[in-house]
């Protein structure tokens, strides 16, 4: 049974560039979440995609989207890159039925915006 | 504002011994709480508490939740130098999908 899958492992990219993210959810999952984790820190909720429609949004600009394919992978795109975008970017997927749902994480990507 | 807060901040123990950590948390209409041990990169999952779940337990690793006082605590016996890692806790709380994380609390064990 796989597990949730991300690509590309890490990243290089200079400020004001543009990066696409991958992940690919566990099977049976049809939920994904986006989170930025930065160095020392708890990773912070950035947007939820359910039904290939954002279903929830973090505080973050709108610098950062994503999109939600009908095989449940997802992307994340981020625009105009800051030096402070520098983080690992975690996809969690889940199924979502009920009240309480449980999150697996990917490997994450690594992101070194210089 | 929501928070999560995670005590202590770090740990330095002996193999052997056992260790408490704590995750309060200032969530209005609490969901449900999530562990996590963090290595290298992805967190792994441990536990979910909820309302009608307050006390898990695997091998070494429990947990219970007080939804009285907003607080949980996870403890690990007999520690092992593989235990050692970031752990994190994150809460939902009624009418949204986001978990909320603390900052975790960095246990290191010595052989």
């Amino acid at each position: 049974d796989a597990g949730v899958t991300q690509s590309p492992t890490h990243l290089i990219k200079t400020r004001g560039q543009q990066v696409t993210l991958r992940c690919s959810p566990k099977s049976g999952h049809d939920t994904v979440s986006w989170y930025q984790q930065a160095l020392g820190q708890g990773p912070q909720f950035i947007f939820q995609y359910y039904e290939e429609e954002e279903r929830q949004r973090g505080n973050f600009p709108d610098r950062f989207s994503g999109h939600q394919f009908p095989n449940y992978s997802s992307e994340l795109n981020v625009n105009a890159l800051l030096l402070g975008d520098s983080a690992l970017y975690l996809c969690a997927s889940s199924l979502v039925s009920g009240d309480s749902y449980e999150q697996y994480f990917g490997p994450g990507t690594r992101l070194t915006v210089t | 504002e929501d928070k999560v807060v995670q005590s202590p901040l770090s740990l330095v123990v002996h193999e052997g011994d056992t260790v408490t950590l704590n995750c309060s948390y200032e969530v209005t209409n609490f969901r449900s709480l999530l562990w996590y041990k963090q290595e290298k990169k992805a967190p792994t999952f441990l536990f979910m508490l909820t309302s009608s779940g307050i006390e898990k337990k695997s091998g070494r690793l429990s947990s219970i939740l007080d939804k009285k006082e907003l607080f949980s605590i996870l403890n690990i016996t007999a520690t092992q130098t593989g235990d050692s890692a970031v752990y994190l806790c994150a809460v939902r709380f009624s009418g949204t999908y986001k978990y909320i994380f603390g900052t975790g609390t960095r246990l290191k064990v010595l052989a």
